[in-house]
């Protein structure tokens, strides 16, 4: 099983500022991998498809990169509906796995 | 639209049964594979299994095997998660989710979950 570390646990930035999220497999894949987030109490929502992807819908503000192992979410500039738990997510092989999360708080 | 509609909030007991469902409107729900995801309270996502409408092949994360089935019915255009006996541990959101993705020369799906239902709270207590 591809185990999925997600960095740091909590990120504090002020709205405005640049958000860097990290996720290192513990298996080299090539782009297999998927980003979602979910502000409290609602669904998760599909963000980044394919490592760098966005998904229909998705501001230019929120950008993937990377390759197996280590994966990057960026976030150019937080607006307030940005302050959320983002989950990264390998499809490359079964079971497919999500990592523990990222919480983008205000500071 | 595409949409994904989920059964209602869920109380039982342990070693109670239950089968929660996820409707598909909007789009071709034979030809999409969709799976459930679990939320504890409080944790992080946990990848329960899919299911590929069409011919009911389904895939089981290893926590999950032999623990839930999931199970489609076209006719309704409706996924369903179900337990037999329910544990206190059960309790969670399950969320469904429809997935789009690609296949490998070799018939293997690689995909990501892109629709997501609302939510279905689950609570488990004697």
């Amino acid at each position: 099983e591809i185990v999925m570390t997600q960095s740091p646990g909590t990120l504090s930035v002020s709205p405005g500022e640049r958000a860097t999220l990290s996720c290192r497999a513990s298996q080299s894949f090539s782009s297999n991998l998927a980003w979602y987030q979910q502000r409290p109490g609602q669904a998760p929502r599909l963000l980044i498809y394919d490592a760098s992807t966005r998904a229909t819908g998705i501001p230019a503000r929120f950008s993937g990169s990377g390759s197996g192992p280590e994966f990057t979410l960026t976030i150019s500039s937080l607006q307030s509906e940005d302050f959320a738990v983002y989950y990264c997510q390998q499809y490359n092989s079964w079971p497919w796995t999500f990592g523990l999360g990222t919480k983008v708080e205000i500071k | 639209e595409e949409q994904l509609v989920q059964s209602g909030a869920e109380v039982r007991k342990p070693g109670e049964s239950l089968k929660i469902s996820c409707k598909a409107t909007g789009y071709n729900f034979l030809n999409y594979w969709i799976g459930w995801v679990r939320q504890m309270p409080g944790k992080g996502l946990e990848w329960m299994g899919i299911i590929y409408p069409a011919d009911s092949d389904t895939r089981y994360g290893p926590s999950f095997q032999g623990l839930v089935t999931i199970s489609a019915d076209e006719s309704i255009s409706t996924a369903y998660l179900q337990w037999s006996s329910l544990e206190a541990s059960d309790t969670a959101v399950y969320y469904c989710a429809s997935l789009s993705g690609h296949y490998d020369s070799s018939g293997s799906f690689y995909g990501y979950f892109d629709l997501w239902g609302r939510g279905t709270p689950v609570t488990v207590s004697p």
